[in-house]
């Protein structure tokens, strides 16, 4: 069974571009949820999205968006690109509550 | 607010030893706990989990220990390996607000020391 996959692995924008992100879950999970990860403060839930629509949300700025197709893939969208948005762009999918969340390799995300 | 919380930073132990990882939680609606396991540049890898209704659950090197009452839990890892230098987050999921959440905490650093 394939894992999570994150596309791209890395990325150089500059500040006040645009930048989409994609993750395709585990066949069969239709829950996705998305982290940024910068160091020293652990994973920040961004979102999740659960057959197709937005279930929960973390306190990031409307600038980070994301949606979920039908075939349970994800996107993430970051406009207007800020220094302080460089980090580790993480994806998780999970087949349902309580239930582990499985993560992908990420996407590194450099904004200069 | 921080629900899951991982107050120490960073832990080093010596190769063979025990290797104790403990995480606080807040909101008394959790009933599931994960520990992960991260390494550079990757995403975090699901190591184990305990449900509300035990207090230990048990693989291989790895117990996690649940108390509910305190609202603790810890990861022992015993005998303690150089492979297992890693950044471990405690997770904590169940329903808020109508929805069920999955809460990570900040994450400690282990470093295993041969």
């Amino acid at each position: 069974k394939a894992g999570v996959t994150q596309t791209p692995r890395y990325l150089i924008k500059t500040r006040g571009q645009q930048v989409t992100l994609s993750c395709s879950p585990i066949s069969g999970h239709r829950s996705v949820s998305w982290y940024q990860q910068t160091p020293g403060q652990g994973l920040q839930f961004l979102f999740e999205y659960f057959s197709e629509t937005q279930r929960n949300k973390g306190n990031f700025p409307g600038r980070f968006s994301g949606r979920q197709f039908s075939n349970s893939r994800s996107e993430m969208n970051v406009s207007t690109l800020e220094l302080g948005d460089s980090a580790l762009y993480l994806c998780a999918s999970r087949s349902g509550a309580g239930t582990e969340a499985f993560f992908g390799q990420g996407t590194r995300l450099t904004v200069v | 607010d921080q629900q899951v919380k991982q107050n120490s930073p960073s832990l080093s132990v010596q190769e063979g030893r025990i290797s104790i990882l403990n995480c606080d939680y807040t909101n008394s609606m959790f009933d599931y706990f994960l520990w992960y396991k991260k390494y550079p540049a990757e995403g975090p890898t699901f190591l184990i989990s305990i449900s509300s209704i035990k207090d230990k659950n048990e693989d291989g090197r790895f117990t996690v220990f649940l108390n509910k009452s305190a609202k603790h839990l810890s990861l022992h890892i015993v005998p303690s390996q150089p492979g297992d230098s890693a950044v471990y987050f405690c997770a904590a999921s169940g329903y808020q607000g109508g929805s069920e959440k999955l809460v990570f905490g900040k994450g400690t650093k282990l470093t295993v020391n041969p």
